[in-house]
């Protein structure tokens, strides 16, 4: 059974960096045929696509977002990872992992994150 | 960007009612299309793919329909556990994926 575990710190002070792991059990990343993908909802709104990556590295971002985001994968932990920088209380949010072949088919608990000092 | 509209935001029905959701593009997606059902205080869980696809393990009162830029979300006879917010996705506009605001079916 395919598992996603998003971990990371739940509090981040504006204008620092959110970094956030997903840990992937039941699923090797490296077999490939999956997009590896983050998504986040601020509470009470809508989900918004953030980006993907794919185990070789490849990557794609969310346009209005591409400047400040950064993730990487590594296959030899089974984990995938987001940064986003400069963060604001405009991203205080729920932030998922998920796994993308035809269509968002397996998700992580979701983490909050919340940006204040 | 394809701009994904849900309508309506919220729908008040009661249990064994049959419940339309309505999902519109602002272009044309094809077939493109998925459906997730979000219960409070969970991640979303994916209902339909390829606009008319159920999921594995999806019950069958759940059925999706359309194509180009209209799509339509049908559960047969509403059952409590039904209560939740419904949120369409769109994942034709290459690679960028966008979702509906959702629509949340609440009991009346």
């Amino acid at each position: 059974q395919v598992q996603l575990q998003e971990s990371g710190p739940g509090l981040v002070e504006p204008s620092q960096t959110l970094s956030l792991t997903c840990t992937v059990s039941g699923n090797s990343i490296r077999s490939g045929g999956y997009y590896w993908t983050w998504l986040r909802q601020v509470p009470g709104k809508g989900l918004e696509w953030l980006g993907f990556i794919y185990y070789t590295g490849s990557i794609d971002y969310n346009p209005s977002l591409k400047s400040r985001l950064d993730m990487s994968v590594d296959t030899s932990e089974n984990q995938f990872s987001l940064k986003l920088t400069s963060v604001t209380a405009a991203d205080t949010a729920v932030y998922y992992c998920a796994r993308e072949g035809v269509a968002f088919e397996y998700w992580g608990q979701g983490i909050l994150v919340t940006v204040s000092s | 960007e394809v701009v994904m509209t849900q309508s309506p935001a919220t729908l008040s029905v009661s249990p064994g009612e049959r419940v339309t959701l309505s999902c519109r593009a602002s272009q044309s997606i094809s077939s493109n299309l998925a459906w997730y059902q979000q219960r409070p205080g969970q991640a979303p869980r994916l209902l339909i793919y390829g606009a008319s696809t159920r999921a594995a393990g999806v019950p069958a009162r759940f059925s999706g329909s359309g194509s180009g830029t209209d799509f339509t979300l049908t559960i047969s006879s509403l059952q409590s556990e039904d209560f939740a917010v419904y949120h369409c996705q769109q994942y034709n506009g290459w690679p960028w994926r966008t979702f509906g605001q959702g629509t949340k079916v609440q009991m009346k």
